[in-house]
């Protein structure tokens, strides 16, 4: 067990929808990133937050959206949802990628089924 | 552009057996991390190595070792004496701190599937 909590487990959904994915980073940990992991496009990096802010911006489609709350959780928002979407989503988190480039632990996952 | 790249898609080995994971990168940097993450089958992505760009040290950890060599921009993986529970996808990750922008930032492989049969 990582320490890190993503919620739902898994998620089906139609296409148009909109869905929210949580994360709990591990006890200490400021930064929150998420990732997506498809079969075509393997493990992608979406976005960083670190402390409350963006940090980093990856693949991420305009559709997509995510924060940081000021009790560290994070949540990634997808909206105007198509097959293509379909993924496991994973939130990761380290303590400060800035001083000490620390490794990233990352949660169970979210499994998004688009239909 | 890729910048890390796992040559084997998938590898089946017999128990016992030592089985070498291929990770080449591609980075301008001086400074980078290396990673390699395991995703076994139930799903999550367990961290196993974190390799910075001025340690070329090789490190073994129980029947895990890794052979960084900056030469030839790899950072290869062994498992010595296979077991069934090894039987995961592997990733190797650069991740670049010359853009502060990127920090922290992960770029994945496309992971090798290593099969352990008994």
């Amino acid at each position: 067990d990582s320490g890190v909590t993503q919620t739902p487990k898994h998620l089906i959904t139609a296409t148009g929808q909109r869905v929210t994915l949580r994360c709990s980073p591990r006890s200490g940990d400021l930064s929150v990133y998420w990732y997506q992991q498809s079969l075509d496009q393997g493990l992608q990096f979406l976005i960083q937050y670190y402390n409350g802010e963006e940090r980093a911006k990856g693949n991420i489609l305009e559709r997509f959206s995510a924060q940081q709350f000021p009790d560290l959780h994070s949540e990634l928002n997808l909206s105007s949802l198509e097959l293509g979407d379909s993924a496991l989503y994973f939130c990761a988190s380290s303590v400060d990628p800035g001083q000490f480039h620390n490794e990233q632990f990352f949660g169970p996952g979210t499994r998004l089924t688009v239909l | 552009a890729q910048k890390v790249t796992q040559a084997q898609t998938e590898i089946s080995v017999v128990e016992k057996e030592d089985v070498t994971l291929d990770c080449v990168y591609e980075t301008r940097d001086t400074t980078y991390y290396l990673f390699w993450y395991k995703q076994p089958p139930s799903g999550e992505l367990v961290f196993l190595i974190r390799r910075n760009s001025f340690d070329e040290q090789n490190e073994i950890s129980g029947r895990y070792s890794w052979n960084f060599q900056k030469s030839t921009s790899s950072f290869n993986f062994t498992i010595t004496a296979s077991q069934v529970v090894d039987s995961a996808v592997y990733f190797c990750a650069l991740s670049e701190a010359g853009v502060i922008d990127s920090w922290g930032k992960l770029q994945f492989g496309a992971g090798t599937q290593v099969v352990v049969t008994p």
